[in-house]
């Protein structure tokens, strides 16, 4: 079973809303609220950003916002800065086989 | 504040054993549930494997699995990664992460300590 797929990359302009999605299986990303969030600058290590699908850890801007719709969990982050750009992970806990999965990564961009 | 601090990376022949250390702080360390992550670089995150609090379940991603083993010691707050039959594709930074919701997001992470494989 393969991982959860991520866009390689996505992009925005500062002040604009952007959205990453992250789409798994049945029993993965879809059997439970236990989707996570990663920031990760380059040279750093990740940093957790949300957890349990919507859930912002203390300290973490409310910019940052998640949901899930069946198989598919969603990261936006709204009003853009340039701070935002970094890679971004998802990840889940796979009931089935009792492992964590990350997804591939996202890049993103601040125009 | 919590801290983890990896060490015991470095240079290791395909077909070695390595072993990492993650030594914590700020926490009351046999309280949590602990993970190893590692990262190929210029890839992205991979799961290794968990261990619980008091280290009598553990599980790992099939392609360590009879390889590795993770271990704690709460005496000594330090989480353990054995690292036997090594191959090229193990190089990578290893992660030590902190869970406070057993199935929840990996709360807090270490700096990483970078394991290469090469003859």
């Amino acid at each position: 079973q393969s991982a959860p797929t991520q866009p390689a990359s996505v992009s925005g302009s500062p002040g604009q809303s952007i959205t990453i999605s992250c789409t798994g299986i049945s029993s993965d990303v879809g059997a439970y609220n236990y989707v996570s969030w990663y920031q990760q600058h380059p040279g750093k290590a990740p940093k957790l950003m949300i957890y349990d699908v919507s859930n912002r850890p203390s300290g973490v801007s409310n910019r940052f916002s998640g949901s899930k719709s069946g198989n598919t969990a969603s990261l936006t982050i709204s009003g853009l800065q340039a701070e935002d750009e970094a890679d971004y992970y998802c990840s889940s806990y796979r009931s089935s086989t009792n492992v964590w999965v990350f997804g591939g990564g996202t890049n993103l961009t601040v125009l | 504040e919590v801290q983890l601090v990896e060490s015991g990376g470095g240079l290791v022949q395909p077909g070695g054993s390595l072993r990492l250390s993650c030594t914590a702080s700020g926490l009351t360390f046999r309280s949590y549930w602990m993970h190893w992550v590692r990262q190929t670089p210029g890839k992205g995150l991979v799961w290794v494997s968990r261990i619980n609090n008091d280290g009598s379940s553990t599980t790992y991603a099939d392609s360590v699995k009879g390889r590795f083993t993770i271990s704690r010691d709460n005496a000594k707050n330090t989480l353990y990664l054995q690292m036997n039959s090594v191959r090229d594709e193990d190089t990578a930074v290893y992660y030590c992460a902190r869970v406070i919701r057993v199935v929840g997001g990996f709360d807090d992470w270490g700096q990483g300590t970078l394991v290469t494989v090469a003859s």
